[in-house]
C-alpha cells in the first residue's frame, strides 16, 4: 500500500512570504501529526490532526498552523517566514491517536532566503 | 527544553562489533519509548520499542534496555552491518501521547 507522501520535497521560499506543504496519509490512517528536523535539534514535535480536528500543539509560534481534510489529507501552513524556519518538515500518520505506529513521509526541505 | 537528550551526535564502529546508543530523559512522565532509524532523504523509520513496565526487548540484531531509575535507555547493535550506518532517534511519549525526540546520532559502520 501506499505510503506517506509529501508534497513538494523541496522548497524555497523568501523572507516574509507564506508557505503551505501538504501530506497525504497511508490510507485508513486518521491521524496526522507534522514534526520540524533542524540539525542538533531532533525532531520537534508541531501538531497532531485525528479526524479532522487538532488533538495535540507543540510549542510553536501561530505562524505555524494545520488542518486536516474530511479525506484524512493535511496541510501545514507557515506565515510569515523567518530564515529560522528552514528546516525539513515531516509528516507522519497513524491508525491512532498519539506517537504509536507512526509511519513517516520523506519530508519537504524547506529553504528561507 | 529538550526532555529527550542523545549527548552523542556521532558513533563509529567496525563492522560485525557492537553499536550501542544512548539516550537520556528527564520527563518522568514518559511511559513509551521508541527507536527510529533515518537515512538521508528519507523519512524515520521506526524499528523498535519499550513500555516502561519493560525493563528490555530485544528483536532480532537489535535490544533496547531501559533503567527507569536513571531515566536512561540504550539500543544496542549486535553485530553491526553496514547497512545500519544511518541517523538514530530516540523518542517518548507519555498520556499527551505527543512524542519527544532526542538530537540523534549518526552511526558510522566501517568495514
Amino acid at each position: 500500500k501506499a505510503g506517506v507522501t509529501q508534497t513538494p520535497r523541496y522548497l524555497i521560499k523568501t523572507r516574509g512570504q507564506q508557505v503551505t506543504l501538504s501530506c497525504s496519509p497511508i490510507s485508513g490512517h486518521r491521524s496526522v501529526s507534522w514534526y520540524q528536523q533542524t540539525p542538533g535539534q531532533g525532531l520537534q514535535f508541531l501538531f497532531e490532526y485525528f479526524s479532522e480536528t487538532q488533538r495535540n500543539k507543540g510549542n510553536f509560534p501561530g505562524r505555524f498552523s494545520g488542518r486536516q481534510f474530511s479525506n484524512s489529507r493535511s496541510e501545514m501552513n507557515v506565515s510569515t517566514l523567518e530564515l529560522g524556519d528552514s528546516a525539513l518538515y515531516l509528516c507522519a500518520s497513524s491508525s491512532q491517536t498519539g506517537g504509536y505506529g507512526y509511519t513517516f513521509g520523506s519530508g519537504t526541505r524547506l529553504t528561507v532566503v | 527544553d529538550q526532555q529527550v537528550k542523545q549527548n552523542s551526535p556521532s558513533l563509529s564502529v567496525q563492522e560485525g562489533r557492537i553499536s550501542i546508543l544512548n539516550c537520556d530523559y528527564t520527563n518522568s512522565m514518559f511511559d513509551y519509548f521508541l527507536w527510529y532509524k533515518k537515512y538521508p532523504a528519507e523519512g524515520p523509520t521506526f524499528l523498535i520499542s519499550i513500555s516502561s513496565i519493560k525493563d528490555k526487548n530485544e528483536d532480532g540484531r537489535f535490544t533496547v534496555f531501559l533503567n527507569k531509575s536513571a531515566k536512561h535507555l540504550s539500543l544496542h547493535i549486535v553485530p553491526s552491518q553496514p547497512g545500519d550506518s544511518a541517523v538514530y532517534f530516540c523518542a517518548a511519549s507519555a498520556s499527551d501521547y505527543k512524542l519527544s525526540f532526542g538530537a540523534g546520532t549518526t552511526v558510522t559502520v566501517r568495514a
